[in-house]
């Protein structure tokens, strides 16, 4: 199956900084990723979907100047934590999508973010 | 609105048969996906039905009714490993996943 890599796996940083994860498709070309997060026990919350070459759309109540996403490549997506707080610690996974209109996502292993 | 419901937890007994159901109302509808989740990873697929009927594939079988807006994800043999969150999501008429809580699995010796 399709191979969705993210790096790094864990990531503990000071509050204030900025932290940037990247999500790479392997061995397809993903015309779209998504970028979810997920609280312990809760369940996947999309924060935005990105698809090649234009802007992400983010989801409501989701801050677009504070989680910014570039997807520049066809293989490459990243997603930066501006100026974390320690509200902002979570699991962030991202996908990818073959099509606009694919059905299925492959996941990335997904980042684990600590903000101290 | 667009919603998922699928029960929080199930129990089941190792080498049992355990059936998880999943309701949906989308705006639109592209089919329906079974995600395994193992604490701390990133969901695996398991199954996707877009046509009325069962889909098999091996032990996991998913089944879809669209008149009546339902889903189950049937586990066979149910073994430790199996032990896991089974999320639902249903693809809206933009192509879009509306991800259910997720049903954590317990399997028992």
């Amino acid at each position: 199956g399709a191979v969705v890599s993210q790096h790094p796996s864990w990531v503990i940083c000071k509050s204030g900084t900025s932290v940037k994860i990247e999500c790479r498709s392997l061995d397809f070309q993903a015309t779209t990723m998504f970028w979810y997060r997920q609280f312990p026990k809760q369940s996947l919350m999309l924060m935005a979907t990105s698809n090649e070459g234009s802007k992400a759309t983010y989801e409501q109540g989701v801050e677009k100047d504070k989680f910014l996403i570039n997807h520049a490549s066809l293989t490459l997506s990243t997603l930066t934590v501006t100026s974390a707080h320690p509200e902002d610690s979570s699991f962030y996974i991202c996908s990818a999508r073959a099509g606009r209109e694919a059905g299925e996502q492959f996941f990335g292993p997904g980042t684990r973010l600590t903000v101290l | 609105g667009q919603n998922i419901d699928q029960p929080t937890e199930m129990t089941a007994t190792e080498g049992a048969i355990v059936q998880i159901n999943c309701t949906y109302q989308t705006s639109g509808f592209n089919g329906l996906f079974w995600y395994q989740q193992h604490a701390g990873e990133a969901p695996t697929f398991l199954s996707y039905n877009v046509l009325d009927g069962l889909e098999e594939k091996g032990r996991f079988s998913s089944f879809l009714s669209r008149s009546k807006g339902y889903s189950y994800l049937l586990l066979k043999e149910l073994q430790m490993k199996d032990s896991a969150s089974y999320l639902c999501a249903a693809m809206d008429s933009n192509y879009q996943l509306i991800w259910g809580a997720g049903t954590k699995l317990i399997i028992k010796p």
